[in-house]
């Protein structure tokens, strides 16, 4: 069974400092997602990673994954109030048509 | 263009009964798939559907069943509902076959309450 586990589980922060959230598994995918979601939404997209070793910086958000295609991780630089919710990671393989969720890190950042 | 649309947003059943969710995928788009997301449990795939068919699907007990329409809609029903079924049911919607990469589409979920 593929497991995909998220640190922190929860992370409250003053607005200005940086942040990492990790998501680790020992299941290879073929491509990982990370998505934000805010009370009484569903899920939305931020990032699609699919080469091991990519990296990808969205504003003040930068997204990697790690080489062997296991793990990756959010870095977000500067953190404002508008950053807080719950980011979810996401792993897909080719062939199948389900995904699968990390339990996701609620980050609270304070004004 | 519309987004996904579930109904109803909220939802009190009571033991013993049954639901049936509701979701409409973003015009266009072939493919369904449901989510259970709870607190303890998180995000947890149910079922996907595409073309009417249901290609894949969790690992979720018989009582949770779906099926799609040839317009793409989808419905969900849940039979003898437990306690434990109280959860955030998502749908999100993908253009075709969805590829890993493809982007999934969530609808805001219906909040189901078993009493």
């Amino acid at each position: 069974t593929q497991l995909l586990e998220q640190s922190p589980q929860f992370l409250s922060i003053q607005e200005g400092e940086n942040l990492t959230v990790y998501c680790n598994s020992s299941s290879v995918f073929s491509s990982l997602q990370w998505y934000r979601q805010e009370p009484g939404e569903g899920p939305v997209l931020l990032v699609t990673v699919v080469t091991g070793g990519e990296v990808k910086k969205l504003k003040r958000l930068t997204f990697q994954f790690g080489d062997a295609r296991k793990d990756s991780s959010l870095h977000i630089t500067a953190a404002q109030p508008g950053d807080t919710g719950l980011y979810l990671c996401a792993g897909a393989n080719t062939g199948g048509f389900k995904t699968i969720f990390g339990a996701g890190t609620r980050l609270f950042v304070k004004a | 263009k519309a987004g996904v649309t579930q109904t109803p947003r909220y939802l009190i059943k009571t033991r013993g009964q049954q639901v049936t969710l509701s979701c409409s995928p973003i015009s266009g788009h072939r493919s369904v798939s449901w989510y259970q997301q709870t607190p303890g449990q998180g995000l947890q795939f149910l079922f996907e559907y595409f073309s009417e068919t249901q290609r894949n699907k969790g690992n979720f007990p018989g009582r949770f069943s779906g099926r799609q329409f040839s317009n793409s809609r989808s419905e969900m029903n849940v039979s003898t509902l437990e306690l434990g079924d109280s959860a955030l049911y998502l749908c999100a919607s993908s253009p075709q076959n969805r590829a890993p990469t493809d982007t999934q589409y969530f609808g805001p979920g219906t909040r189901l309450t078993v009493l």
